[in-house]
């Protein structure tokens, strides 16, 4: 059985980079698709992106200008980079596979920003 | 962006009653591209229904998706202790990828 595992700081300042890595287990990264979704707490969830095994992405528009989804196949990670964050930007992020939808989803990591 | 409008917010039954949930979206989910999760406090979301009628793998009989277009509906036939939870529907027929706002099913 496929395992999600999210690793990261839980605390990043305003401005600041979020650094986010999933580590697969259980199955193979590659002929997927690895997804990253995000929820502020008490409210809904937002899909940030995929990334399929070879490389090929894709992003919600909302996010794009500040979002970087890379795969290192050969350590069996993917990893989600988010720029200039804001308050807005604290949330539960989940790592997931799946690219239309997500049968296997990590257990979430809470991210807060804050100074 | 296709927008997901999930009703009710809340619905408070008992259980084994019957729970029947709508998502509607603000335009057409093309080939059905509409799921369905259940999210308990604290847990990840899980996977129930794709394809808009597709169980997921382990997924009670209880669950049953349905519907086309701009309107999908969840039904669950007895609920159970364990089903009183947060549902969203998703759709990833256009993208961005979107979800609903989530309808809470509370013990009455």
């Amino acid at each position: 059985q496929v395992q999600l595992q999210e690793s990261g700081p839980g605390l990043v300042k305003p401005s600041e980079t979020l650094s986010l890595t999933c580590t697969v287990s259980g199955g193979s990264i590659s002929t997927y698709s690895w997804s990253w979704i995000r929820q502020p707490p008490g409210k809904g969830l937002e899909w940030i992106g995929y990334i399929y095994y070879s490389g090929e992405t894709n992003y919600n528009p909302s996010l794009k200008s500040r979002v970087t989804i890379s795969i290192d196949t050969s350590k069996k990670q993917f990893s989600l980079q988010l720029s200039s964050v804001t308050a807005a930007d604290t949330a539960v992020y989940y790592c997931a596979r799946g690219r239309t939808y997500f049968p296997h989803w990590g257990q979430g990591t809470l991210v807060t920003v804050s100074s | 962006e296709i927008v997901l409008t999930q009703s009710p917010g809340t619905l408070s039954l008992s259980p084994g009653e019957r729970a029947t949930l709508s998502c509607r979206a603000s335009q057409s989910v093309s080939s059905n591209y509409l799921a369905w999760y259940q999210q308990k406090p604290g847990q990840a979301p899980r996977l129930l229904i794709s394809g808009a009628s597709s169980r997921a793998t382990g997924i009670s009989d209880r669950f049953s998706g349905s519907g086309s277009g701009t309107d999908f509906t969840l039904t669950i036939s007895r609920l159970e202790p364990e089903d009183f939870a947060v549902y969203y529907c998703q759709q990833s027929g256009d993208s961005p990828w979107t979800f609903g706002q989530g309808t809470k099913v509370e013990i009455k």
